[in-house]
């Protein structure tokens, strides 16, 4: 069974940093792209970043470009996002998923639960 | 506002077949990139549910199908549930920015 867990979130104040880490299991991590997606509440879905199989390729949304860095360790089938200079319109639920190939292109067939990241002072 | 246009919500009676359009752009659909559909039902993560235009993952009932045409894409439900009450979500990817971009999200609302 494929699993996803994600961890880190929690509250941090504009300007700080926070990383987020997703946790799978249940598949050949180091066959697959990675995407984290986030959802501000109450909002639609908004792709974050994505990382193909073997790091070679990474992607980011406009809107975090420059600052936040997408990463994997395919030893211990981990997903990271180095989340910096953070505002408070990067609140939100954050999701790690899992991409049907190993390009970033493709879409993910499994979503973790998400984990709330808030930016406030 | 987002790349890929949705209506923002559609309903319909029990039983009712209803449509979701998604409209695209020359970057995205235009070039040839696939349709996604995900559904997420309320304090859920979102789930998959039409992959590549018109494929559903195993579990999703064929009451759900996708197509594409052009710059254009829908997703079509038969037979509706009361279960079936979420919001629906298309992707695809941009080869304008790299990267991949969603719909606004439509909230289905079964009468």
């Amino acid at each position: 069974e494929v699993q996803l867990v994600e961890s880190g979130g929690g509250l941090v104040q504009p300007g700080r940093s926070l990383r987020l880490s997703c946790a799978a299991s249940g598949f050949k991590f180091d066959d697959y792209a990675m995407n984290w997606v986030r959802q501000a509440p109450g909002k639609g879905l908004e792709w974050v970043s994505g990382i193909s199989w073997n790091s070679d390729t990474t992607g980011y949304a406009d809107s975090v470009k420059g600052r936040f860095t997408i990463s994997r360790d395919n030893a211990k089938n981990s997903l990271y996002l180095q989340m910096n200079s953070l505002r408070g319109g990067d609140t939100a639920f954050y999701y790690c998923s899992k991409g049907r190939s190993s390009v970033v292109a493709a879409t993910s067939d499994y979503w973790g639960q998400g984990t709330l990241v808030t930016v406030s002072s | 506002q987002s790349v890929l246009t949705q209506p923002p919500s559609v309903s319909g009676a029990p039983g009712q077949r209803v449509t979701i359009s998604c409209t695209g752009s020359p970057s995205n659909f235009g070039v040839g990139y696939d349709v996604h559909w995900f559904q997420q039902l309320p304090g859920t993560a979102p789930k998959l549910l039409i992959y590549g235009n018109n494929n559903r993952p195993s579990g999703v009932p064929d009451r759900f199908s996708g197509s594409k045409s052009g710059t254009s894409a829908s997703l079509a439900i038969t037979g509706l549930q009361a279960e079936d009450e979420a919001d629906y979500y298309c992707q695809s990817f941009d080869s304008s920015l790299s990267g991949w971009v969603f719909g606004g999200g439509t909230r289905l609302t079964v009468l």
